[in-house]
């Protein structure tokens, strides 16, 4: 999988509009990105997958650039349970079947 | 739909001991993985497999052995337990579609202790 950055942590306020955004600068052609989403004690589960422009879903947003270097996972008016961590993965199989997870971003929503 | 399940949910081992942790899942995936999670850090891959009867090695495998003998099932084995593998140990199938859109699905994790 191309490596990805992300922050560490981030933190907001019940309403707000939380933006996520991820570095993979070494994405390949037919790379996809994909986040997901992992709450204390429990396994990730999948938010939203992309190749390009923007994706929407009942869930989140993502916006991935021209150049996809970057792609930017937006949670629209987060509630306290929105608070989790994070992860997002690039590259797909055949050519990559690892599903390697980084260490995500730990969003903290606030009353 | 039971999705995926593993067994058992939790367990203590003492350092030496041996343990097989069991993974199911029922929606026919080709892929299934291995993962164990530390306290505040991220997922790490220990073993991985793309299909019945292949495994391949992950992030960190030393200490552990996998099986795939058939395509719903994926064993993790601990030979001889080691205090450095308390963890929560995750397994995930996922699957590619026509368009390449792939999804992994996980289990609710199996927290093991080695004392």
């Amino acid at each position: 999988l191309a490596k990805t950055t992300q922050p560490i942590s981030m933190d907001s306020y019940e309403g707000q509009e939380v933006n996520i955004t991820c570095s993979h600068n070494n994405i390949a052609t037919n790379d996809y990105i994909t986040w997901y989403q992992q709450f204390p004690s429990q396994g990730p589960r999948f938010i939203i997958q992309g190749y390009k422009t923007k994706v929407t879903n009942e869930v989140a947003s993502l916006f991935i650039p021209a150049d996809r270097k970057s792609s930017t996972l937006s949670l629209p008016r987060v509630s306290l349970s929105d608070t989790a961590v994070y992860y997002c993965l690039v590259g797909v199989a055949p050519n990559d079947y690892k599903l390697s997870f980084g260490a995500g971003t730990t969003v903290t929503v606030r009353a | 739909n039971a999705g995926v399940t593993q067994t058992p949910k939790f367990r203590v081992l003492k350092t030496g001991q041996s343990m097989t942790l069991l993974c199911a899942q029922d929606m026919n995936h080709e892929y299934m993985y291995w993962y164990r999670q530390d306290p505040g850090m991220g997922l790490r891959l220990i073993h991985y497999s793309v299909g019945e009867g292949t495994t391949a090695k992950g992030e960190v495998p030393d200490g552990y052995n996998v099986s795939r003998l058939k395509k719903q099932n994926f064993l993790l084995g601990l030979e001889s337990a080691a205090p450095s593998q308390t963890s929560v140990y995750f397994c995930a199938s996922s699957y590619m579609d026509r368009e390449s859109n792939t999804e992994a699905f996980f289990g609710q994790g199996t927290r093991l202790t080695v004392v």
